[in-house]
């Protein structure tokens, strides 16, 4: 699997949106770009995942560059219960490896 | 639907004894993964078990086995514990065997003395 590269930490006021980076400029065109958060003592949260276009949810918005080699997880209007680590994480599905390989994430703590 | 539950949720062990975890996967689902968390080396991937067949392996001594059951239910064995083994076992599963969202449970977080 590619390789991501996340800022170690962040902050965000409560209430405004919270731009989460992630470069991947290795990843293959089979790879998409997958993002789980864990808040502390808990099991990792599946929030989104894309190929190529722009992808929005419930939880989160992804954006992924034109050239695939970085996107920005956004979170509209962060809360105190966003606080977590979130990874970033890219997988090519194609195949039968299916496992997620973890890097270290961003620890994202959102104030008052 | 009830999600993914791993037992016991804590469990404290003594160096050189063996020691199963459990998990049951979310309803339907026929793929659970483990994984190890540890505060030096993060999340790592230890197995995938996906219709009672060992899909994947990652990079574990022989020491840590699992198995999968007909049922879907997964086990995880750790023999001859070292100190080293103390950490949060956490246990994925998915539909299909290249998932697009795997659910993870809260974990069982084992500590070896």
């Amino acid at each position: 699997d590619a390789k991501t590269t996340q800022p170690p930490s962040m902050d965000c006021a409560e209430g405004r949106a919270a731009n989460l980076p992630c470069n991947h400029s290795t990843i293959s065109g089979n790879e998409y770009v997958y993002w789980y958060r864990q808040i502390h003592s808990q099991g990792p949260q599946y929030i989104i995942h894309g190929l190529k276009n722009n992808e929005t949810n419930e939880m989160a918005s992804l954006i992924i560059t034109e050239d695939r080699k970085s996107s920005t997880l956004i979170l509209p209007h962060a809360t105190l219960r966003d606080t977590a680590v979130y990874y970033c994480i890219v997988r090519d599905l194609t195949g039968t490896a299916s496992k997620l390989t973890f890097g270290t994430g961003t620890r994202l703590q959102v104030t008052l | 639907k009830a999600g993914v539950t791993q037992t016991p949720r804590y469990l404290i062990k003594t160096r050189g004894q063996q020691v199963t975890l459990s998990c049951s996967p979310i309803s339907g689902h026929r793929s659970v993964s483990w994984y190890q968390q540890t505060p030096g080396q993060g999340l790592q991937f230890l197995f995938e078990y996906f219709s009672e067949t060992q899909r994947n392996k990652g990079n574990f001594p022989g020491r840590f086995s699992g198995r999968q059951f007909s049922n879907s239910r997964s086990e995880m064995n750790v023999s001859t514990l070292e100190l080293g083994d103390s950490a949060l076992y956490l246990c994925a599963s998915s539909e299909g065997v290249v998932g697009y969202g795997y659910t993870f449970g809260s974990g069982t977080r084992l500590t070896v003395v």
